[in-house]
């Protein structure tokens, strides 16, 4: 089955600053890559995803990159904010099987 | 996305007894599933709700252990057996649309003494 690496599994970032978290995974066959982010209490939200006919994807200050050959897939975060502190999971699977293979998280902290 | 309510939220059990979460949905969806998520961890899948079929359970989990439930295309229930405190977990329902997204409930913590 698919195996999802996750690194790092703690990030301190200072305002303002980038934040980029890597993940890798095994199975070929995967074409679907969603990041989600979940905040303490909160259920996991889906913040960007990529499938893998695309290399890069965008979204405001989001963005998740694919490498398909080395099999790893990256979110970036820009100018980074308090508010994005929380755990982010990437996640690999098939689009339209839905049966998602989860990393082990990423805890990022933001220092005001 | 569709809006999907988990019941309970929290729930406070005794080893040896069983609960029963439901969890609904305000529009018919494609798929439904029930994830794990011990105290600190990542995701991990317990099955595949099929909408009047058995469910479909992930390596390590159990039809005896994870009863699960979907008489309709918006409504499953997961129940949790003979609950011990290794069971403490947050359960959470997921689902998706036809635009293929995977979308998660509030989740169910559970805490067995």
């Amino acid at each position: 089955g698919e195996n999802v690496e996750q690194h790092p599994s703690t990030l301190s970032v200072q305002e303002g600053d980038s934040a980029v978290i890597k993940c890798t995974y095994s199975d070929s066959a995967s074409n679907y890559f969603p990041w989600y982010k979940q905040e303490l209490g909160k259920r996991p939200q889906l913040i960007i995803d990529i499938r893998s006919n695309v290399g890069e994807k965008k979204d405001q200050r989001i963005a998740v990159t694919l490498n398909k050959t080395a099999k790893h897939f990256s979110l970036h975060i820009t100018e980074t904010q308090p508010e994005d502190s929380a755990v982010y999971f990437c996640a690999a699977g098939n689009f339209g099987n839905e049966k998602l293979t989860f990393g082990t998280g990423t805890r990022l902290t933001i220092i005001p | 996305s569709a809006v999907i309510s988990q019941k309970p939220s929290r729930d406070i059990c005794q080893r040896g007894t069983s609960l029963t979460i439901q969890c609904q949905v305000d529009s018919q969806v494609t798929m439904m599933f029930w994830y794990r998520q011990q105290p600190g961890q990542s995701l991990t899948l317990i099955a595949t709700a099929n909408q009047g079929s058995e469910a479909t359970y992930e390596s390590g989990f159990v039809i005896d252990k994870f009863p699960i439930s979907r008489p309709n295309l918006t409504f499953s229930t997961l129940t949790v057996s003979n609950m011990s405190p290794e069971d403490s977990s947050i359960y959470l329902c997921s689902v998706t649309q036809n635009t293929g997204e995977l979308f998660f409930g509030e989740g169910s913590r559970l805490t067995v003494l």
